[in-house]
């Protein structure tokens, strides 16, 4: 599966709405979709698992959702500590994992 | 608190190998399928290999097959990846990770990296 993220860039004032997209090349028929956070110096953090849940201690602005290839994620009211790279991933096929190329979010 | 802590990450010349190893704590590295995967410079994030509990069931990234290996000691709590014939393009941050369970395919634990420079 190859996953297309879009945009590359989001350059966004503080408390404007983010949305992040993910397009699979093929239907994910499981329910297998997260999302990472990736800030410069730091180990990815999951965000989202099986397509719209939260992990452990991700704030509530943060909601994702869709079906067949195409999914997003979305932050309600950006922050200035959101800045980092967003990357979906799905498991299946060959590779077994595999990651869309980023989205990086910027704050004006 | 699970903790993954790599090392021996390095500046190499391309042909040339190298180890890292993962040293893994507050859980039990024999319960686990550990995996690597590595983020090149300006890239996004890539699955590099994956190694069942017993290394009975090892696989591999079609970029890295033939030229990796993946070891564990689950006595030491180690993980390791062997490198042969460095690459530029195997120029990354290498991180050790860990799902939460079997039917989880998420990467819910990871290091904090360890960068392999590889350049003539």
């Amino acid at each position: 599966i190859v996953l297309t993220q879009s945009p590359d860039t989001l350059s966004l004032s503080p408390g404007q709405r983010a949305t992040f997209s993910c397009r699979a090349s093929q239907t994910i028929n499981n329910k297998f979709l997260g999302w990472y956070q990736k800030k410069p110096g730091q180990a990815p953090r999951l965000l989202i698992y099986d397509i719209s849940t939260r992990a452990a201690g991700v704030p509530d602005r943060f909601s994702a959702f869709g079906s067949g290839a195409d999914f997003a994620l979305s932050i309600s009211s950006v922050e200035p500590e959101d800045v980092a790279v967003y990357y979906c991933q799905s498991y299946g096929g060959s590779p077994p994992y595999s990651f869309g190329q980023g989205t990086r979010l910027e704050i004006k | 608190e699970v903790q993954l802590v790599e090392s021996g990450g390095g500046l190499l010349q391309p042909a040339m190998s190298l180890t890292l190893s993962c040293l893994a704590s507050g859980f039990s590295l024999e319960d686990f399928t550990m995996h690597w995967v590595r983020q090149r410079p300006g890239k996004g994030l890539e699955w590099v290999s994956s190694i069942n509990w017993n290394s009975d069931t090892i696989t591999y990234a079609d970029s890295v097959k033939g030229r990796f290996a993946v070891s564990r000691d689950n006595a030491r709590q180690s993980l390791y990846l062997h490198m042969t014939g460095l690459r530029p393009e195997d120029t990354a941050f290498y991180y050790c990770t860990r799902r939460q369970n079997d039917w989880d395919p998420y990467f819910h634990y990871w290091g904090r990296g360890t960068l392999v420079t590889v350049s003539p």
